[in-house]
């Protein structure tokens, strides 16, 4: 699986879009880009994937550049139950047998009252 | 409801004693997985199980063991030879690869060997 690479902590405004950067730099062809957030010891929820074009649901948009090779979750009024760390993670789908989920260390995402 | 259940939430051991953490799961899934998390660390892999009666290493699979005698269970062991075994587990499943689907995650174990 592709390696990301994610900063360590940010800091958002309550009612203002959080924008969360991953550098995947070495994705390939086949992978999705997932997204997870984690509250503080709850397991990890899932938010959105996508492959190579734009993705937006209930909770959030994922923007995924051209090349593949960065991305962008964008949460676009973060409330304070937005405080979470936010995980991106590249999954190969398509080999039966191969598919896993490796998590870095993510995001530590603060959203400031 | 459906979901995926982690038991017990808190378990503690003495040192040296197998313990089992069990994980079910009324998905119908066909892809489980287990998790440790330290404090602080994001989630590193175990073991993981695409289908019934077959089972995979992850990336920190020394000291544990699991099985997957039914599509609805895989527990986990973490044996005496697991070196440094206090942490935070979490199970997870998802439908079987080869679909573009999401994992559901447990609440956890936060297991504690004194």
């Amino acid at each position: 699986d592709a390696k990301t690479t994610q900063p360590p902590s940010m800091d958002c405004a309550e009612g203002r879009a959080a924008n969360l950067p991953c550098n995947h730099s070495t994705i390939s062809g086949n992978e999705y880009v997932y997204w997870y957030r984690q509250i503080h010891s709850q397991g990890p929820q899932y938010i959105i994937h996508g492959l190579k074009n734009n993705e937006t649901n209930e909770m959030a948009s994922l923007i995924i550049t051209e090349d593949r090779k960065s991305s962008t979750l964008i949460l676009p009024h973060a409330t304070l139950r937005d405080t979470a760390v936010y995980y991106c993670i590249v999954s190969l789908l398509s080999n039966f047998g191969n598919e896993k989920l490796t998590f870095g260390t993510g995001t530590r995402l603060t959203i400031i009252p | 409801d459906g979901g995926i259940t982690q038991s017990p939430k808190y378990l503690f051991r003495k040192e040296g004693q197998n313990v089992t953490l069990s994980c079910e799961q009324n998905l119908n899934h066909d892809a489980m997985y287990w998790y440790r998390q330290d404090p602080g660390q994001g989630l590193r892999l175990i073991y993981y199980s695409q289908i019934v009666n077959d089972f995979q290493k992850g990336d920190i699979a020394e000291g544990y063991s699991v099985s997957r005698e039914k599509k609805e269970s895989f527990p986990l062991t973490v044996t005496s030879a697991q070196k440094n075994p206090t942490a935070f587990y979490l199970c997870a499943s998802s439908i079987a690869a080869g679909m573009n689907t999401e994992a559901f995650f447990g609440q956890g174990t936060r297991l504690t060997v004194v």
